[in-house]
């Protein structure tokens, strides 16, 4: 198994909304990482946990709140977001924490705030 | 900062023709990501490369990285429309904290005309 996995693929939420997104992966990778990416631009890094501690919290305001239960499951809870936090959320993990090395990329979820 | 610079923004080829994408960084690269991504979707990896002159085929798409270490080019023969996509160059930049971070160029969106 060399995927991973999010859901939902699509989410529509209001302001007031707490919402979570789900990604999971069951290849034995250490490190897995939230990434947000808005239209036509590159993916920017938000999360980062090694061995199921968050290392990386790349300036995140607090609306997001990352959450990893286990070596295979990486959630991000959503609370009181704005518009401006619309964009496709995208999950990864690679075998080893340090961030080096191939990345495995999930499907993304496209999160629209209304 | 490293920062990656693409070229070219975006490339429409006819079916058949063979096609460059290059990725620029003004600094050493140790670690060179190639992935594919469709609209709205997760991104594909397609190689890695680690040596000054290495160069990566898989099917149809051969990447280079130069002896340099500070520019790599991907080249697609003979396109198909499977080809279409974004295509991202990403490079690890070691942080302040000793973490390795993916750096995205911007990316380049590749159209094949049937």
């Amino acid at each position: 198994d060399t995927e991973v996995t999010q859901t939902p693929k699509h989410l529509v939420m209001g302001m007031t909304n707490k919402k979570s997104l789900k990604c999971e992966q069951h290849m034995g990778h250490r490190a897995m990482y939230w990434y947000k990416q808005k239209a036509k631009k590159p993916p920017e890094l938000m999360f980062v946990y090694s061995y199921e501690k968050l290392s990386i919290n790349e300036s995140v305001p607090s609306r997001f709140s990352p959450e990893c239960p286990n070596s295979s499951l990486l959630n991000l809870h959503l609370h009181a977001l704005q518009p401006e936090d619309s964009a496709l959320y995208l999950c990864a993990s690679s075998r080893t924490p340090g961030g080096a090395g191939r990345k495995f990329f999930g499907p993304g979820t496209r999160l629209t705030v209304l | 900062s490293q920062e990656l610079e693409q070229s070219p923004q975006s490339l429409i080829v006819q079916e058949g023709k063979n096609l460059t994408i290059n990725c620029t960084s003004s600094k050493t690269l140790y670690g060179l990501y190639w992935y594919k991504q469709k609209y709205g979707e997760g991104l594909i990896f397609l190689m890695m490369l680690q040596k000054g002159g290495e160069e990566k085929s898989h099917e149809k798409i051969t990447a280079k990285l130069d002896e340099k270490k500070q520019q790599s080019s991907l080249h697609i023969t003979a396109s198909q429309p499977s080809h279409a996509g974004i295509y991202l160059c990403g490079a690890d930049v070691l942080q302040s904290g000793g973490y390795q971070k993916v750096t995205f160029g911007t990316g380049t969106k590749l159209q094949v005309i049937p």
